[in-house]
């Protein structure tokens, strides 16, 4: 079936500006997670939704960092007023079941802030 | 909070030998899991293997094994018969039992795999 996917798969933006990434879930996962995956800062967790709890945002850098899902499927993650050290890959995982299981990932969303 | 620590950021091999990538990992839990994710230059990450702390016996997925040492809080990832295909950085990654936690991978900085003909 069809893996998780990501659009778009790269992105340029200028400083100031605000960016939305898209992350499509494999169909029946309800757990969905960010990562972001930086040169100096290596991979790191953003946020992740399970079902119809409160997301857990503890890994967001910034309050210009916001995600949300939509229906419990597709999730959006919006960076705000965008800074050069945004600069980076941005991954999308879902899992399937309560207790998360193997977390599956997309091909990722590359964006660089000029 | 828990730290994940691979201290090799390149390892080489050839074709159809052994390499073995390390990884340490501090934590005070008991109960937790442990992954080992490749990521080939299409960005994509691939599940290798994962190991249940609970679960003593050693993780193995056809030529991949895992040495797992729950006392000294290591979990190398050993590639038998390497191929050119596992070329790849590879992640070290744990993650929590908690019901606060379980769904953050925390990951090492990885390990470059080259593998020469």
């Amino acid at each position: 079936g069809a893996g998780v996917s990501q659009s778009p798969s790269n992105k340029v933006t200028e400083k100031g500006k605000d960016v939305e990434l898209r992350c499509d879930p494999i169909s029946g996962h309800t757990a969905l997670y960010w990562y972001r995956q930086s040169l100096g800062q290596g991979l790191e967790f953003l946020i992740y939704f399970q079902g119809n709890s409160a997301p857990d945002k503890s890994g967001l850098p910034s309050d210009r960092f916001s995600a949300e899902r939509t229906g419990g499927s597709v999730s959006t993650l919006t960076i705000q007023r965008t800074q050069q050290e945004d600069s980076a890959v941005y991954l999308c995982a879902s899992s399937f079941g309560a207790t998360g299981g193997e977390q599956y990932f997309g091909p990722g969303t590359r964006l660089t802030v000029t | 909070a828990q730290t994940v620590t691979q201290s090799q950021p390149e390892m080489s091999v050839q074709e159809a030998e052994t390499v073995t990538l390390s990884c340490t990992y501090d934590t005070s839990e008991s109960d937790y899991y442990l992954f080992w994710y490749k990521q080939p230059p299409s960005r994509q990450m691939i599940l290798v293997i994962r190991q249940e702390a609970y679960k003593q016996q050693n993780a193995t997925e056809n030529r991949f094994s895992v040495n797992f040492q729950k006392a000294a809080k290591s979990f190398s990832l050993k590639i038998s018969d390497s191929q050119l295909g596992d070329a790849a950085m590879y992640f070290c990654a744990y993650r929590s039992s908690r019901g606060d936690s379980w769904g953050k991978l925390q990951f090492g900085a990885g390990t470059q795999v080259v593998v020469t003909p």
